[in-house]
């Protein structure tokens, strides 16, 4: 099992580009990355995915070098409601149970 | 449409008690898992399950802790002679189908529990 392993917590201001890595040595063949965004008494909710290179949709980037150990989650241009824990899970692949997530990361967006 | 229901919302219980929770998956999802978060930790993986196949349990913490899933649909999560420690909001997700390529996790807002 694939486990995952980011930063604790990052500060940043508003307007700013906020870059998260998530490392993940030993990610299998068929592992997708996820991201997940988790505000304060809600559960985690969907950001992003993919398996290799770049993927953007409206809210975030998601890089993977060629090696896939590691991702980086890009927000760009946060806001003070960005402000939550991201989480990256690695998975997907064979056996679904047991996805494990990470300790994930606290965003706090300042004025 | 509807997301993830899970109720209740809150239940505080005394030292000893069982106590049930209960999650509503998306209709149609065929996936469904258990999450503990403890204050300001992460996510702990408690059981899964995915159709009709047996669930994988590996992440319940003891033998206290139970979980069903009838129909396929509604899952009930048990905890027999709570402990202080099982002070958590546990947290149920869903998704539609095994491989979770755009299939992701779709989660609830929890049970807040508090154990007396």
């Amino acid at each position: 099992l694939a486990k995952t392993t980011q930063p604790i917590s990052m500060d940043s201001y508003e307007g700013q580009e906020v870059n998260i890595t998530c490392s993940h040595n030993n990610i299998a063949t068929n592992d997708y990355i996820t991201w997940y965004q988790q505000f304060p008494s809600q559960g985690p909710r969907f950001i992003i995915q993919g398996y290799k290179t770049k993927v953007t949709n409206e809210v975030a980037s998601l890089f993977i070098p060629a090696d896939r150990k590691s991702s980086t989650l890009s927000l760009p241009r946060v806001s003070l409601s960005d402000t939550a824990v991201y989480y990256c899970l690695v998975g997907g692949s064979g056996s679904q149970g047991n996805l494990i997530f990470g300790k994930g990361t606290k965003l706090s967006v300042k004025p | 449409g509807a997301g993830v229901s899970q109720s209740p919302s809150n239940k505080v219980t005394e030292k000893g008690k069982d106590v049930e929770l209960r999650c509503d998956p998306i209709s149609g999802h065929t996936a469904l898992y258990w999450y503990r978060q403890s204050l300001g930790q992460g996510l702990e993986f408690l059981i899964y399950f995915q159709g009709n196949s047996a669930p994988d349990k590996s992440g319940l913490p003891s033998d206290r802790f139970s979980a069903e899933r009838t129909g396929g649909s509604v899952s009930t999560l048990t905890i027999q002679r709570t402990q202080q420690e099982d002070s958590a909001v546990y947290l149920c997700a869903s998704s539609p189908r095994q491989i979770l390529y755009n299939s992701p996790l779709h989660f609830g807002n929890g049970t807040r529990l508090t154990v007396t």
